[in-house]
């Protein structure tokens, strides 16, 4: 079955841009019909969507973070990638890579990543 | 502040039925499905219900879903310990133009 997991540092500096990775496994990421999403979760909160990318071609992005994010997918490598630049602390957060789509509808995340932790301090 | 309104807090005792619901608007929850996610500490959140009432394969039938004009809800009957956990609604906002979530209920189970 497909897995997501997510790549990339833990510590960024203030001002500077978050990237992340999360790799497919179990399946072929330009399969066709899913959102490959970018959710986080500050510390101690609720879920935040990010954005994501239909069908490894269009992006949407979470009106309040459209400005700074760019979702794009490489389909040689089946990953997908987040870059979210200018970051201060309140970007402080588990960062979860997630796959809608398909079988269960496009806002439907079945499948999640296990969440990396990402700290923006100097 | 949630676009979505969930109670933050919830509690049962084991084998009783609980709901929690979620509270939205017309450009929401009144025009798009709903789907629930259910996250156990330290864990990835979970796709629990979609479609407003559909479950996913595995996830078991005490867990259901329905949807009311602008509201939501989510109900467990028969709870269990391991049903102690962080909750989630979600939706799709036609103005917004974004997934939106609740802020979750955390479900105590006494």
């Amino acid at each position: 079955q497909v897995q997501l997991q997510e790549s990339g540092p833990g510590l960024v500096k203030p001002s500077q841009t978050l990237s992340l990775t999360c790799t497919v496994s179990g399946g072929a990421i330009n399969s066709g019909g899913y959102y490959w999403s970018w959710i986080r979760q500050h510390p101690g909160k609720g879920l935040q969507w990010i954005g994501y990318n239909y069908n490894s071609g269009s992006s949407y992005y979470n009106p309040s973070l459209k400005s700074r994010v760019i979702i794009s997918v490489d389909t040689s490598n089946n990953q997908f990638s987040l870059r979210l630049r200018s970051v201060t602390a309140a970007d402080t957060a588990i960062y979860y890579c997630a796959r809608a789509g398909n079988i269960y509808g496009a806002n439907a995340f079945d499948i999640w990543g296990q969440g990396t932790v990402v700290s923006v301090s100097s | 502040q949630s676009v979505l309104t969930q109670a933050p807090s919830a509690s049962g005792t084991p084998g009783q039925r609980v709901t929690i619901s979620c509270s939205g608007s017309t450009s929401n929850i009144g025009s798009n499905t709903v789907e629930w996610y259910q996250q156990l500490p330290g864990t990835a959140p979970k796709l629990l219900i979609y479609s407003n009432n559909q479950r996913p394969s595995g996830v078991p039938d005490r867990f259901s879903g329905s949807r009311s004009g602008t509201s939501a809800s989510l109900a467990i009957s028969g709870l269990q310990s391991e049903d102690e956990a962080d909750y989630y609604c979600e939706s799709w906002d036609d103005s917004l133009m974004s997934v939106v979530f609740g802020g979750g209920t955390k479900l105590t189970v006494l």
